[in-house]
């Protein structure tokens, strides 16, 4: 399984545009992207998943350079909700069970 | 529609105690699985099932037992608790169609004394 590198913790006023950057150098090729979301006493929530260039959905993007060696996650216009820890996790799903592995996140604090 | 439900929510047991955590999804999904999360940890697979009847081992499985007799329930078993157990316990779902996009339960807390 691949393993990811992310910053430890991060921390961004209101309003502003947020970008948490994973490494994951041996990354496969039947990999995806994952990113989760989790608040404190709750189970992680999943946010957005990608395989190459951009993803998009209604609460995130998601950048994947060529190489797919790292990617990053956008938060547009974060608000103190937001505040969290986000893990990237990198694993397969190719008609069997996906093992993924967590890593310890980033902990995004969100300052008024 | 539930999701994932896990029972209970908080539990204290003392060592040696067994004990059985519940996890019930109603997604109609295939693979279920269960991970712990330790004080500021990520969470670590223990044990998952791609479906009915199939279980297999995660990266910490010693100390826990798994079954899946149903689509919905997948039981998780702590056999003798030790204090090393004390940790948050989650239950995932997730479809095979939909990559590594998973459903988490709300954990269950548990604490061995």
């Amino acid at each position: 399984l691949a393993k990811t590198t992310q910053p430890i913790s991060m921390d961004s006023y209101e309003g502003q545009e947020v970008n948490i950057t994973c490494s994951h150098n041996n990354i496969a090729t039947n990999d995806y992207i994952t990113w989760y979301q989790q608040f404190p006493s709750q189970g992680p929530r999943f946010i957005i998943q990608g395989y190459k260039t951009k993803v998009t959905n209604e609460v995130a993007s998601l950048f994947i350079p060529a190489d797919r060696k790292s990617s990053t996650l956008s938060l547009p216009r974060v608000s103190l909700s937001d505040t969290a820890v986000y893990y990237c996790l990198v694993g397969f799903n190719s008609g069997g069970y996906q093992k993924v592995t967590f890593g310890t996140g980033t902990k995004l604090q969100v300052i008024p | 529609n539930a999701g994932v439900t896990q029972t209970p929510k908080f539990q204290v047991l003392k060592t040696g105690q067994s004990m059985t955590l519940q996890c019930a999804q109603d997604m109609n999904h295939e693979y279920m699985s269960w991970y712990r999360q330790d004080p500021g940890m990520g969470l670590r697979l223990i044990h998952y099932s791609v479906g009915a009847g199939i279980t297999d081992q995660g990266e910490v499985p010693n100390g826990y037992n798994v079954s899946r007799s149903t689509t919905e329930d997948f039981p998780l078993r702590l056999l003798s608790a030790a204090p090393s157990q004390t940790s948050v316990y989650f239950c995932a779902t997730s479809d095979k169609s939909r990559g590594t996009e998973a459903f988490f339960g709300q954990g269950t807390r548990l604490t061995v004394v």
